[in-house]
């Protein structure tokens, strides 16, 4: 079964620091992994996937994504935080090659709260 | 706005009771998604339906059922309500079925109470 872990429930930095939002991930097969957005009393907003191709992945907001799959890694990175980057991040794994309809569907990690102190 | 629209935005009801959450996907996706987030059991994913088929069954108890209708919107439906199914529940549509390599988009949630 497919699995994601994203280590730390909270993460603080300086605005205009980088920032990184850790998430690995455990597939049998290739995985499709995705960065999701929520700021309070909101819906899940789409940052970025990798599917296949540059390891490296541009999102929305100035938001980049690194794919290692030596590692199983798939870390969120900004080069510069803003103080209303601050939210819930969910990192999201699909296996493409689950061997059935619930196998492939996405599964979240618990989420890191992000927060850009002024 | 993702175009994914839910209603209503909250909802209060007692325990032992039905309710019916309503989700209308984006123009053109086919398939809906919906999720489960409460506190204790983060993001889970319950049902998927695609143009109007069930497609995949996740985390959902025997209490909850869906449908999607021939206008594509679908409805989740919970019963014999139980203090532990306040939650949110959002809903997400996407293009094509789970599998492929499209985005699901979410909409801005229900939060269920359960008094």
């Amino acid at each position: 079964a497919q699995s994601v872990a994203q280590p730390e429930d909270q993460v603080n930095v300086a605005e205009g620091n980088p920032l990184t939002v850790k998430c690995t991930y455990s597939v049998s097969g290739n995985p499709y992994l995705f960065w999701y957005v929520q700021y309070p009393n909101r819906g899940l907003q789409f940052l970025l996937k990798y599917i296949t191709g540059d390891n490296l992945v541009k999102g929305s907001y100035g938001f980049e994504a690194e794919f290692n799959k030596s590692q199983t890694s798939f870390h969120l990175k900004k080069p510069s935080a803003l103080v209303s980057d601050s939210a819930l991040y969910f990192c999201a794994v699909r296996d493409f090659q689950g061997s059935s309809g619930s196998a492939r569907q996405l599964t979240f990690g618990s989420g890191t709260q992000l927060t850009v102190l002024p | 706005d993702s175009g994914v629209t839910q209603t209503p935005k909250h909802l209060i009801t007692a325990t032992g009771q039905r309710v019916t959450l309503r989700c209308s996907p984006r123009s053109g996706d086919l398939s809906v998604y919906w999720y489960q987030q409460s506190l204790d059991q983060g993001l889970q994913f319950l049902i998927q339906y695609y143009n109007g088929e069930e497609r995949a069954k996740g985390n959902i108890l025997e209490r909850f059922s869906a449908q999607q209708f021939p206008d594509l919107h679908s409805e989740l439906n919970l019963s014999s309500l139980e203090l532990g199914d306040s939650a949110l529940y959002f809903c997400a549509s996407s293009v094509a079925p789970a599998g492929s390599t499209d985005t699901q988009y979410f909409g801005p949630g229900t939060r269920l109470t359960v008094l």
